[in-house]
This record gives structure tokens, C-alpha cells and sequence, in this order.
């Protein structure tokens, strides 16, 4: 079955050490992945996809198909960067899985 | 606002009740999802729309939950006989066109069951 893993319900950086969230899945085929995210009071929000291989907010993440994995990296955290993550699987194109979420807190 | 919206915020309710949530997708977008998310879980599917179709449904989803698109517009969920295992924040989410396009989610209605 298809799934998604985030290991660490809780990431706790100081201010301006890099940050890596990390998520696991399985699947069969190629897979469509996604980082969302969840700001205090706000609506859970597209934050990047493996598609368009950008940088968002200065976060990568890089596919990773040996290790099935796609871990969320930023070279210097910010304040700003705390909230709620969640990793998600796009399922054969019918829905999306998500991960469990890692909360992130970037501490000053 | 032309994003997503889901009414009501909160909804509480005894248990045995009948409950029903709306969600106004984007405008143009013609895929409508449904997920609910507990504490400290990630949102869990229940079901989606293509247009009016309903396309998918969770086999979690128990016979109790229903959902309709009539129009292709917006969507209800409709929770009958609740039980306490039912208090989550359901969202709805919308998407365009293409199956991997993003999802635009609605702010979520909290519900409690007493």
C-alpha cells in the first residue's frame, strides 16, 4: 500500500542551523511528491513538489528513489520557518496520501 | 476571497446526531477532495469528485459518512448517527485540471461529538 513516513513528530533548530525534515514512502511507479505546510492559524499550503525541482522559502528537497525517500532541507532556518510540515504521496493521480507531520520550531 | 471555504468553522454536536459540512471549491477548479485529520495525524482521504462524479471513496469511510456534488460546484459531507470517534477537522481541498496539480485547501470544520 501506498504510504508516507515522517519519523520526527517534533524538530527543534536554533535560529540560522540548517534543517532537514525527513520523509520516507512507499509506491509503485513513479512518484509525484510534496512538501505542505501548515502555519500557526493559516490553511495547510503547497510549499514545493519534486516536479519542479525549485526553492521555496529557501527549502529544497531532492528525490531520492534508491532510499524512497524525500527529505526537506534549508541550509539556514528562520523563525518564520516554524509550523507544521507534511509530506505527501500524489497516489497514481486519484489522491493524495499524506505523511503523520513533523512540527518544526526554530528557536530564536 | 476566492479561495476555498468550508462552513461551519465548528460543529458541535451529540452523539446520534446528524451533521452536514459545505464546501465551496474554487471556482474553476473541477476536482473536490475530503480529508479528515485528527490530532497529530496527517489528513487522511475520505473521498473525491471529479465534477459531480464521485469518483473515489476511502474503504476506511464508514456507510454513515455520504458526500454529493450535485452541480459540480459545491460539495456536502453528511455524517449520520455520529459517534465520538468522529470528532476531526474535515477538510476539503481543490484542485485544478490535472491530477498532480496542487491542492487548495479550506480552513476546515472542527467537529465535536459529545
Amino acid at each position: 500500500a501506498q504510504r508516507v513516513t515522517q519519523p520526527e513528530k517534533l524538530l527543534s533548530v536554533f535560529k540560522g542551523a540548517p534543517v532537514e525534515l525527513k520523509c520516507n514512502y512507499s509506491y509503485s511507479g513513479s512518484p509525484e511528491l510534496f512538501w505542505y505546510v501548515q502555519y500557526s492559524r493559516q490553511r495547510l499550503q503547497l510549499l514545493l513538489r519534486h516536479i519542479s525541482r525549485e526553492s521555496i522559502k529557501g527549502f529544497t528537497a531532492d528525490l531520492n528513489k534508491g532510499e524512497t525517500s524525500f527529505h526537506l532541507k534549508k541550509p539556514f532556518a528562520q523563525e518564520e520557518d516554524s509550523a507544521m510540515y507534511y509530506c505527501a504521496l500524489d497516489n497514481y493521480g486519484q489522491n493524495f496520501v499524506f505523511g503523520p507531520g513533523t512540527r518544526l520550531s526554530v528557536l530564536p | 476571497d476566492t479561495g476555498v471555504s468550508q462552513d461551519p468553522r465548528h460543529k458541535i454536536t451529540k452523539r446520534g446526531q446528524n451533521v452536514t459540512f459545505r464546501c465551496d471549491p474554487i471556482s474553476e477548479h473541477n476536482r473536490l477532495y475530503w480529508y479528515r485529520q485528527t490530532l497529530g495525524q496527517g489528513p487522511e482521504f475520505l473521498t473525491y469528485f471529479q465534477n459531480e462524479a464521485q469518483l473515489e471513496k476511502s474503504r476506511l469511510l464508514s456507510d454513515r459518512f455520504s458526500a454529493e456534488r450535485p452541480k459540480g460546484s459545491f460539495s456536502t459531507l453528511e455524517i449520520q448517527r455520529t459517534e465520538q470517534g468522529d470528532s476531526a477537522m474535515y477538510l476539503c481541498a481543490s484542485q485544478g485540471r490535472a491530477g498532480n496539480e496542487k491542492l487548495f485547501f479550506g480552513s476546515g470544520t472542527q467537529l465535536s461529538v459529545l
